[in-house]
This record gives C-alpha cells, sequence and structure tokens, in this order.
C-alpha cells in the first residue's frame, strides 16, 4: 500500500523559516508534489519534484531524495497569509494509477 | 481560461436520499479527478476518468457511489442512500492529461451535508 507522513501542525513566527518534512511509502513512486490549502478554500498546487534535488520557485523550495523516500517544502520569509494547511502528495503513473496520494496535511499557523 | 467549477456549492440532504454533484473541468483537460475531505483530514481518492478509457474506480468507498463523466468533458458524482458519514465536502480537480497527474487543478467543491 502507500502511505504519506508528515506533521500535523506547524507554529513559526512571521519572516521565519519553516521547513515541512514528509515520508512517503509507495509502490511505483513517480514524484511528490506539494499542495496548499486555505481553510474553506480549494487546494492549489506548489510544487512538484520527480528528481532529487531542490526546486525553488520564489519564497518556497521543495526537496526530494528518493533514496531516503524523503521529501520537505521550506517557506521563507514568512508571511500572514501563509497560515495555511500543506499536503505532499505521491504520484504513481503507470500502469492503471494514476492518482495523487495525500498526506493527512501540515497545519502552519503564522504568528506576528 | 475558466477554472474548474463544481455545482452546487451547498448541499443539505436528509439520509436515505440521492444526490448528484457536478464538475465542470478546465477546458481541454483530459483527466479529471474526484476526493473526498471530511473536516480536518486529508483528501481521499475517489475516482479518476483519462479520456475514454475506463474510469479507476478503486477508491469509491461503496456501491452507492458512481460517477460518470459524458462527451469527455463535465462529470457527474452521484451518491444513493446517502449516509450521515457520506457529509464531506467533495472536491473535482482535472489536469491536462494523466501523465501530468501531480499538477491538478481543484474547483471550490461541494459541501454535503446527510440530516
Amino acid at each position: 500500500g502507500q502511505s504519506l507522513e508528515q506533521p500535523s501542525e506547524v507554529t513559526a513566527v512571521e519572516g521565519a523559516i519553516v521547513q515541512i518534512n514528509c515520508t512517503y511509502q509507495t509502490s511505483g513512486f513517480y514524484g511528490l508534489s506539494w499542495y496548499q490549502q486555505h481553510d474553506g478554500g480549494a487546494p492549489t498546487f506548489l510544487s512538484y519534484n520527480a528528481l532529487d534535488g531542490l526546486e525553488e520557485t520564489g519564497r518556497f523550495s521543495s526537496f526530494l531524495s528518493r533514496s531516503d523516500s524523503y521529501g520537505y517544502l521550506l517557506l521563507q520569509e514568512l508571511q500572514m497569509k501563509d497560515s495555511a494547511s500543506y499536503f505532499c502528495a505521491v504520484s504513481h503513473y503507470g500502469g492503471s494509477q494514476g492518482n495523487l496520494i495525500f498526506g493527512k496535511g501540515t497545519k502552519l499557523s503564522v504568528k506576528p | 481560461g475558466a477554472g474548474v467549477s463544481q455545482s452546487p456549492s451547498n448541499k443539505v440532504t436528509e439520509k436515505g436520499k440521492d444526490v448528484e454533484l457536478r464538475c465542470d473541468p478546465i477546458s481541454g483537460h483530459t483527466a479529471l479527478y474526484w476526493y473526498r475531505q471530511s473536516l480536518g483530514q486529508g483528501l481521499e481518492f475517489l475516482i479518476y476518468f483519462q479520456g475514454n478509457s475506463a474510469p479507476d474506480k478503486s477508491g469509491l468507498p461503496s456501491d452507492r457511489f458512481s460517477a460518470e463523466r459524458t462527451g469527455g468533458s463535465v462529470s457527474t458524482l452521484t451518491i444513493q442512500r446517502t449516509q450521515q458519514e457520506d457529509s464531506a465536502v467533495y472536491l473535482c480537480a482535472s489536469s491536462a492529461r494523466l501523465s501530468y497527474s501531480y499538477e491538478q487543478y481543484f474547483g471550490p467543491g461541494t459541501r454535503l451535508t446527510v440530516t
């Protein structure tokens, strides 16, 4: 089966850096995605890693280590608007498996 | 262009009634996905469609749930004989094609409450 583990909650202060970790166990791993969801809103795509290493998109970066089945999302220069839930998701396209498997999400609270 | 749209935004129904939830994906997107999200929880995969291929129904929780996609575009998720445990937000998403499943665009969801 597939499983993803991420912390349930993280708290940080405005302007700081926070890292949200994700470990996964899955067959047919293809890549790791990150999504952001504000309360009452729809998930929105943030980043995707298919290869080992760091991908940077503005204040957000995402890292993947396939050998360790591990990834993280790094948020820099935190802003109040970054308060949201963050989900890692495994894609394993191939054969009949084309859906994303989501983690349970990490609720990030940014304090002033 | 327009994003993914879903209707209704809210639905309150009595236990035992049938409900239909509608999803209109981004134009040109061939892959369409349905998820369920309970309060404070992650997203639970239900079903996906890719073009004219047979859908992957592996996530449907019971035979009371079914979905169809007409003309490769609009999709309807039907829940028969609703139960209180069906109360959740039902999210629809689409991607350009199945190989782009890592980047899905979500609709605003339908909040279903079964009383």
